[in-house]
């Protein structure tokens, strides 16, 4: 079974400051790891996600992740912050064939 | 413009009557899904589908059912027996093929309020 802990419900940065959302995770399997972005009443779109390989992972918008299997954690970092990137930001977890499993969220806040 | 459809955007039903959430997708893709979304509470599912003519439920389906007469459709029904309908209800959908870490395809969902 697979979960996901992303802590911090809300994070609030100020504009051009460093954006750390953090997410921890927990799989009985090796992971499959994403982080996916949502603006109010839209969809969920894809960020980036980790596979296999490399474990620095690029996404868009200036987003990558880290996947750190010793530290079971996949936090989303981003250098300078945005207005734009204000938005809530989840981070799923998948075991393989298997639906996303997703974290609460973090609602992310940038402050001009 | 491959993608997925969700409609209505917003819609309202009074307590007690069944309501049909619509999900359409023309991007190919074996697997679909439904999720809820409640303030805090981030995604939920309710069911998925692997393949045509087969659906397994998630965490929270009681109260709700599906069909999958169709590759590209995924209806939701949310029945008088859920408690608290209100929610935003999301549909997503994914290539589950060879590559079995495909990411998921979201709707843009849909927001329902139980009067």
């Amino acid at each position: 079974a697979q979960s996901v802990t992303q802590l911090g419900s809300h994070v609030s940065v100020s504009e051009g400051a460093l954006v750390l959302l953090r997410c921890n995770y927990s799989s009985s399997v090796p992971p499959y790891l994403f982080w996916y972005v949502q603006y109010p009443n839209q969809g969920l779109q894809l960020l980036l996600k980790y596979t296999t390989g490399a474990t620095l992972v690029k996404g868009i918008n200036g987003f990558e992740a880290e996947f750190k299997k010793s530290e079971t954690s996949f936090h989303l970092t981003k250098p300078s912050a945005h207005m734009s990137d204000a938005a809530e930001y989840f981070c799923a977890v998948s075991g393989g064939n298997t639906p996303l499993v997703f974290g609460k969220g973090t609602r992310l806040s940038v402050i001009a | 413009d491959g993608g997925i459809t969700q409609s209505p955007k917003y819609l309202f039903r009074k307590e007690g009557q069944n309501v049909t959430l619509s999900c359409e997708q023309n991007l190919n893709h074996d697997a679909m899904y439904w999720y809820r979304q409640d303030p805090g509470q981030g995604l939920r599912l309710i069911y998925y589908s692997q393949i045509v003519n087969d659906f397994q439920k998630g965490d929270i389906a009681e109260g709700y059912s599906v069909s999958r007469e169709k590759k590209e459709s995924f209806p939701l029904t949310v029945t008088s027996a859920q408690k608290n309908p209100t929610a935003f209800y999301l549909c997503a959908s994914r290539d589950a093929g060879l590559a079995i870490y495909n990411e998921q395809f979201f709707g843009p969902g849909t927001r329902l309020t139980v009067l």
